[in-house]
This record gives C-alpha cells, sequence and structure tokens, in this order.
C-alpha cells in the first residue's frame, strides 16, 4: 500500500510569484485535506476536496485555490505569494465518511 | 469555533518513565480526537485516536482518555523510549467531513 506523497519536497520562490504544489492520496483514499504548517506550529486546515470538488474550507483567501482530479490526487496553488506564506504545506488523504486522517511528509515552500 | 489547547509546550522525561500530555477543547459537537507523533521534516503520523462514545483507548504502551464533561482528553505514553522523542499534536473534529482543529504541540525529550 503506498502512502501519500507530495512534490516538491522543498520549494523557494519570490513574492508575488505563484507557485502549485501536488499530492497522490493514499491508495484507495478518495479525500483529501491541504494544511499549512508554520514554523512551530500546528497545523492549519485550508481546505478539502472530495469528488473533485471543494468540501470546506479554511480561513484562507482566495488565492489559496485547489482541484482534485479523477485519481484523486490534488493540487494547491497559490497566487501573489507573500512572505507570510513561508510554511509547511502538508497533504493529508482519508476515506469517504472516515475520520482518520493521513498525511504525507509536507512541501517546505520558502518565499522570499 | 473550535479551540484546542495543549499543555505542556515542552516536556522532559526520563527514559523509561511515563510521559502525560494534556488537551482541552471548547466545542461540545467536536467527537474525533486523534494525537499525531510529528519526527523533524516529516509529515505528522497518526498515533492513536478517540471517539466521543469511548473513555479510553490504548494501544501498547500508549493510551488516550477523555472526558467530555470537562472537555479534555490526555496521551500517556509508558516506558518511554529515544524514539518516542518527538513532537506530539493533539486535535479535535466535529466529524468525518470536518476539519481537524490542532493543538500547539508538545515538543517531548526523553533524557538517556
Amino acid at each position: 500500500e503506498t502512502g501519500v506523497t507530495q512534490s516538491p519536497t522543498h520549494l523557494i520562490k519570490t513574492r508575488g510569484q505563484q507557485v502549485t504544489l501536488r499530492c497522490s492520496s493514499q491508495s484507495g483514499h478518495n479525500t483529501v485535506s491541504w494544511y499549512q504548517q508554520a514554523l512551530g506550529q500546528g497545523p492549519q486546515f485550508i481546505f478539502q476536496y472530495y469528488r473533485e470538488e471543494e468540501n470546506g474550507r479554511g480561513n484562507f483567501p482566495p488565492r489559496f485555490s485547489g482541484l482534485q482530479f479523477p485519481n484523486y490526487s490534488s493540487e494547491l496553488n497559490v497566487n501573489a505569494l507573500e512572505l507570510d506564506d513561508s510554511a509547511l504545506y502538508l497533504c493529508a488523504s482519508s476515506l469517504e465518511r472516515q475520520y482518520e486522517q493521513y498525511f504525507g511528509p509536507g512541501t517546505r515552500l520558502t518565499v522570499t | 469555533g473550535e479551540n484546542v489547547e495543549q499543555h505542556p509546550s515542552t516536556l522532559s522525561v526520563q527514559e523509561g518513565d511515563s510521559a502525560v500530555i494534556k488537551c482541552t477543547y471548547s466545542d461540545s459537537a467536536s467527537n474525533y480526537f486523534p494525537w499525531y507523533k510529528q519526527e523533524l521534516g516529516k509529515g505528522p503520523q497518526l498515533i492513536i485516536d478517540i471517539r466521543s462514545n469511548v473513555g479510553e483507548k490504548k494501544d501498547q504502551r500508549i493510551a488516550v482518555t477523555l472526558n467530555k464533561t470537562a472537555k479534555h482528553f490526555s496521551l500517556h505514553i509508558t516506558e518511554t523510549q529515544p524514539e518516542d522523542s518527538a513532537v506530539y499534536f493533539c486535535a479535535a473534529s466535529r466529524g468525518s467531513n470536518y476539519q481537524l482543529i490542532w493543538g500547539a504541540g508538545t515538543k517531548l525529550i526523553i533524557k538517556p
């Protein structure tokens, strides 16, 4: 069974640029959630995707957007990057209507 | 909305001793309480969870207790080992399609 994978591992971007992060869910999992984890803090929920539609969103501006594909993989897009967007971005997958969420290793984004 | 507080922020115990981490939550509708372990440079790993219809759950050296009346839950690790050193996060959720709300984390240090 393949776990959750994310790419890239690390990324450095300049303020104002756009970035796309990718996530492949654990085998059989059809729900993907994205979280932002600032250094030394707990993760903050960005949004969740289920059946290719957004299924809940946290307190993040519209410049954070996402997609889910028919194979359940997902992308997180961030436009107009700000310095405060520097963080570890985590993807978690779960089964439909199951509580347990399983996380990937994350993508470390640095905005300079 | 839900708020989760976690204590202590750092916990140092002698190898072989027990460690206890406590969390409180504010939303009485929360019904799922997972604990995650995060090692440096990795994503959070689900180590144990409990639902609101259960008061205690144990898995080998790890146990979680839940007091719904007081709205608090705790992680207990017995016979601590060096590999238990990590940051531990508690979280709460109102359901399988709801976001996880996280505590701020506890850095557990196991002294040899």
